[in-house]
């Protein structure tokens, strides 16, 4: 069964410090999202990307966030100089072209800012 | 109002038991409803979407009710391993997901 894959599983940074998160989403789907969901809270909706731009995004999502879809496969998050906030569970989504929008998670990426 | 409201619980039933949960919405713009199960530390997986006429998928039976605002989710015949935490989440017609916060379920033998 085809999954969305996500690297690192962990990733421990310094405030202050740049991270990329990587994902895969799966091969035929056309719509990618990032969530996060700080420990003991609920997940939140950070950005949807679909055709090379962002097509949503939450007040989250500010200028210290950036994302890509460098070629054909990969879809990363970039955070630029990380505060201790943003640590958190980081999820990458992706959803065919459906009606239901039916998404399906990667396993997430870890983030611990120290 | 908080966008997406559950009672977080616990629920603690025993294995074989019949266990519902409720969740209500308050963008009525809404459009599409789904249930999410979360286990600890994992990433949400899709249990099922909801569908304006509830839907079933096995020991899983879903409802709606666009009148009220409400979603809910049976589980027959309650396993082991439906331990975990529910999450109801709605789609406001744009394509971001809005999370409730959950409700645990534990299933004891």
């Amino acid at each position: 069964e085809p999954e969305v894959t996500q690297t690192p599983s962990h990733q421990v940074t310094q405030m202050g410090q740049e991270v990329i998160l990587r994902c895969v989403p799966i091969s035929n789907h056309l719509y990618f999202y990032w969530y996060r969901q700080i420990l003991g809270q609920k997940v939140e909706f950070l950005v949807s990307f679909y055709n090379n731009e962002i097509s949503e995004k939450s007040e989250i999502f500010d200028d210290q966030f950036s994302v890509e879809r460098p070629d054909g496969s990969n879809f990363t998050l970039k955070i630029r100089s990380t505060k201790l906030e943003d640590s958190a569970m980081y999820f990458c989504a992706s959803s065919e072209t459906s009606l239901y929008n039916e998404q399906f998670f990667g396993p997430g990426t870890r983030l611990t800012v120290l | 109002r908080k966008e997406v409201e559950q009672d977080p619980g616990p629920f603690n039933v025993p294995e074989g038991a019949t266990v519902a949960f409720n969740c209500t919405y308050s963008n009525s713009a809404s459009q599409s409803f789904f249930w999410y199960r979360q286990d600890c530390r994992k990433e949400p997986k899709l249990l099922m979407s909801v569908y304006s006429s509830g839907n079933e998928d096995g020991r899983f039976t879903a409802q709606l009710n666009r009148a009220s605002q409400y979603i809910s989710l049976l589980i027959r015949d309650s396993k082991l391993s439906d331990s975990a935490t529910y999450l109801c989440v709605v789609n406001t017609g744009r394509r971001a997901l809005t999370f409730g916060s959950g409700t645990r379920l534990q299933v004891q033998p």
